[in-house]
């Protein structure tokens, strides 16, 4: 059983960056595909992106691309999210979510990053 | 890439069946049988119902079923029960080996 835990609640101005863990148990992070999934305040599931095992690469958002990269840290079995430019609009919870690439059977417990100057 | 489209809500009394829609494209619903449903409890994280169109995960009641016809899925949950109020979300692979979500229903239970 696959178990994801988040690090906790983060507040930051806009423009600052956020970097968001997720910590893998019960697998090691090699074997998953993890991607990540944010969710503003009363609103939808919204995919960032994550790692695409068919060619071994993370793909993101076309949204996100240039202002999020993921990472891997693959000895403390740890992945990470790190936002940069962040605005109001990225006021959400972030969520880490792992299965087979195309539907995620596991989930973290949710981040909440909150942007406010 | 655009957002599935989902009612944004439906309801249904107990014991009754309801259908959620799933309206995409031939670039993600219409083209690979990678459509997930997932359900989110308030305050919760989403859990997976329904993979590949009509799979359940182990765990997940037979009350719960998936199905395509061309561009657009469905969930369907027969026998409604209280616990069953939540938001639903569908979930598909694209073309561009990317996932896109639908904007969620909400479900009552009357």
């Amino acid at each position: 059983q696959v178990q994801l835990v988040q690090s906790g609640a983060e507040v930051k101005k806009p423009g600052a960056s956020v970097k968001v863990s997720c910590k893998v148990s019960g697998y090691t992070l090699t074997e998953l595909s993890m991607h990540w999934v944010r969710q503003a305040p009363g609103k939808g599931l919204e995919w960032m992106g994550g790692f695409d095992p068919e060619d071994g690469e993370t793909i993101y958002a076309q949204k996100f691309q240039g202002r999020v990269t993921m990472t891997e840290d693959t000895s403390t079995d740890t992945a990470y999210m790190e936002l940069s430019s962040l605005r109001s609009e990225d006021t959400a919870v972030y969520y880490c979510a792992t299965g087979n690439g195309v539907q995620f059977d596991y989930w973290g417990q949710g981040t909440l990053v909150t942007v406010s100057s | 890439q655009s957002a599935l489209t989902q009612p944004a809500s439906v309801s249904g009394s107990p014991g009754q069946s309801i259908t959620i829609s799933c309206t995409g494209t031939s670039s993600d619903v219409g083209g690979y049988n990678y459509v997930s449903w997932y359900q989110q409890h308030p305050g919760k994280a989403p859990k997976l119902m329904i993979y590949e169109v009509s799979n359940r995960p182990s765990g997940v009641p037979d009350r719960f079923s998936g199905s395509k016809s061309g561009n657009t899925a469905s969930l369907t949950i027969s026998g409604l029960q209280a616990e069953d109020e939540a938001d639903y979300y569908c979930s598909s692979y694209t073309s561009s080996s990317t996932v896109v979500f639908g904007g969620g229903t909400k479900l009552t239970v009357l």
